[in-house]
């Protein structure tokens, strides 16, 4: 099993829908955790943290579940700029600071 | 500030030859690490550095070096090129080790092993 794993897609979603992406992750003993964005042929860039009590970014919301060892990310009022590959990634800080990417979810907004 | 630099862009090696890929940043960040990046395996970590002199393997460290002597400067060397190292490589670099462990990322470079 891997230790971050997500959705593949691709998600095909109309301009305006609302859309979700989960992450789960293997190791309870993960700290932090994060959602980064990446268009194609790019670098990845950090979309937002993620933090237990959940956290809001405009039309982005990101949510932890420890119990169930999962994170969220969902999108609202998509736009078509929103088509990209959305990553998440957790970090262990226990016996060194390692973070571990999930391979990734292909969103497609469309008009 | 120029942020993360990564050179080269593009590299095309042989099997067997060695390499050194640059990544620099000017952000005064303690934490950089460098990733390869593969068709749906998404990014796996080789090595990383919580500051100057200081590494440690990541998830896919065989085949590859890397040495932190400054701050700003953390190459990643491959010691004989095999075909199995055509990859993305990203840098990355965050201010701490409490922060995003990777806050930035370098524009990568793409190399192909024949």
């Amino acid at each position: 099993r891997k230790e971050v794993e997500q959705d593949p897609g691709p998600f095909n979603v109309p301009e305006g829908a609302t859309v979700a992406f989960n992450c789960t992750y293997s190791n309870s003993a993960s700290q932090s955790f994060f959602w980064y964005r990446q268009d194609c042929r790019k670098e990845p860039k950090l979309l937002m943290s993620v933090y237990s009590s959940g956290n809001e970014d405009g039309r982005f919301t990101a949510q932890l579940n420890r119990a169930s060892q999962y994170i969220s990310l969902l999108i609202r009022d998509s736009k078509l700029s929103d088509s990209a590959t959305y990553l998440c990634a957790v970090t262990d800080r226990t016996g060194g600071f390692k973070t571990i990417f999930g391979a990734g979810t292909r969103l497609f907004v469309k008009a | 500030n120029a942020g993360v630099t990564q050179t080269p862009k593009f590299q095309v090696l042989k099997t067997g030859q060695s390499m050194t890929l640059q990544c620099a940043q000017d952000m005064n960040h303690e934490y950089m690490s460098w990733y390869r990046q593969d068709p749906g395996m998404g990014l796996r970590l080789i090595h990383y550095s919580v500051g100057a002199g200081i590494t440690d393997q990541g998830e896919v460290p065989n085949g590859y070096n890397v040495s932190r002597s400054t701050t700003e400067d953390f190459p990643l060397r491959l010691l004989s090129a095999a075909p199995s190292q055509t990859s993305v490589y990203f840098c990355a670099s965050s201010y701490s080790v409490a922060g995003p462990s990777e806050g930035f990322f370098g524009p990568g470079t793409r190399l192909t092993v024949l």
